[in-house]
């Protein structure tokens, strides 16, 4: 079976300062991967969304760009981050069942 | 549009009572439903999922969910509810736009089952 590991656990970064988020999946061949957010423990918003090598398409104009530089690996960054980019991050696969499966999250804090 | 709605924010059980989770949905087509549940600081856990065939769909951690298509819902369901059930669950369904396996997530309910 698939296993999703994210890294780093939890991040407390300056306003300003960069973020490099990484995801990498196992078990698994040319899934598609996502990248979510969710604010306060409550709701998932769709980020990014990859369906190869390369390929990446943004739900929502924002500070935050991704990155798919190999088949089971995902990157979230940013150049500058901002206080509202602050909350948890996760990261999902989808096989052709269409089940999406989620990473254990990153925690980011920014002050 | 495609969407889920959960209209509950908060549901309250005692242990040992049965719990329902409520759900509904609008699609146009056949819908693909999905329930997760959500441990704290924890990533979404899958459930259970309707595609086709038998109304009544079995889970993981003995949750059951009922799809009724004349009432548009998916409720999750369970005959006995336990302690360690409380947690954030979100029903969610598939985008039948998307080629991605895209899901549409509900705005969660927060499942509280007091000793």
């Amino acid at each position: 079976s698939q296993t999703i590991h994210q890294w780093p656990a939890t991040l407390v970064q300056p306003v300003g300062s960069p973020l490099s988020l990484e995801c990498t999946v196992e078990g698994t061949s040319n899934p598609n991967l996502y990248w979510y957010r969710q604010a306060a423990g409550r709701g998932l918003q769709l980020l990014f969304y990859s369906v190869g090598i390369g390929q990446i398409s943004s739900e929502v104009p924002q500070n935050l760009s991704a990155s798919r530089p190999q088949d089971r690996q995902f990157i979230l960054s940013s150049k500058k981050l901002l206080l509202s980019d602050s909350g948890f991050y996760l990261c999902a696969l989808a096989e052709r069942t269409d089940t999406q499966y989620f990473g254990p999250g990153t925690r980011l804090t920014v002050l | 549009a495609q969407s889920v709605a959960q209209p509950e924010d908060q549901v309250n059980v005692a242990e040992g009572n049965p719990l329902t989770v409520k759900c509904t949905y609008s699609v146009s087509g056949n819908p693909y439903l999905f329930w997760y549940v959500q441990y704290p600081n924890r990533g979404l856990q899958f459930l259970l999922k309707y595609i086709t065939g038998d109304n009544l769909v079995k889970g993981s951690y003995g949750f059951e969910a009922e799809f009724n298509k004349s009432q548009t819902s998916f409720h999750l369901k369970k005959p006995s509810a336990l302690v360690s059930d409380s947690a954030l669950y979100f029903c969610a369904v598939r985008d039948l736009y998307s080629s991605a396996s895209k899901i549409i997530f509900g705005s969660g309910t927060r499942l509280s089952i007091r000793p």
